[in-house]
């Protein structure tokens, strides 16, 4: 079936980096969507992205739909400690009705 | 407006039982998406029910079920419980039209112990 590869799995940084993750699909998709889940919660939606070359922000998080769109990606600018957590993207293709989850970026921020 | 409510929040079962969870949308939306998240996985879809018809289902066996009440309230059940089925449940909920749909908002997730 669809799958999506997300990239990094993990991600140790400093406080004050940025951090680049992103997701690729073997299909076109017509929507992009990133959550962000923190330990013991529900995802929560970052950013929608839905046309092919849209780049969205949402404070210091900034996404956007690849060109090719089979690919997203996720900036955010300066983490601070609350940024630690899982990131997924989502996406819909266009063969497809049903969503279709990346595995998740986990962010950790080093001491 | 109140977000997606789940209930309970913790469940511990033993094998060989049966649990019913319960999902309450987002006043207003319809369709109500159900997941499956395993520590250290990503969300692995169960079904969705729209208008208290199953609309798309996932790739679990029929020991999973579900339905939708007309006020879009959601249940899912799951039989004959295995150790393999602890995970967190996760329902989601999003309004029906255009890409509205596709924004899917999350509860915060039953956890399934099962021993």
């Amino acid at each position: 079936g669809q799958q999506l590869n997300q990239s990094p799995q993990s991600m140790f940084i400093q406080e004050g980096e940025d951090v680049s993750m992103n997701c690729t699909s073997s299909s076109i998709f017509n929507t992009w969507l990133w959550y962000k889940q923190d330990p013991g919660e529900g995802p929560v939606l970052l950013i929608a992205l839905y046309k092919a070359g849209e780049l969205t922000s949402n404070g210091r998080l900034t996404a956007q739909f690849g060109i090719t769109r089979k690919d997203s990606f996720l900036n955010i600018s300066a983490s601070i400690p609350s940024d630690v957590g899982i990131y997924f993207c989502a996406g819909r293709p266009d063969s497809n009705y049903q969503l279709i989850w990346g595995a998740g970026t986990k962010l950790i921020i080093k001491p | 407006k109140a977000g997606v409510t789940q209930t309970p929040r913790y469940l511990i079962k033993t094998r060989g039982q049966q649990v019913t969870l319960s999902c309450s949308p987002i006043s207003g939306h319809r369709s109500v998406s159900w997941y499956q998240q395993t520590p250290g996985q990503g969300l692995q879809f169960l079904f969705e029910y729209f208008s208290e018809t199953q609309r798309n289902k996932g790739n679990f066996p029929g020991r999973f079920s579900g339905r939708q009440f007309s006020n879009s309230r959601s249940e899912m059940n799951v039989s004959t419980l295995e150790l393999g089925d602890s995970a967190l449940y996760l329902c989601a909920s999003s309004l029906e039209g255009g890409n509205s749909y596709n924004e899917q908002f999350f509860g915060p997730g039953t956890r399934l112990t099962v021993l």
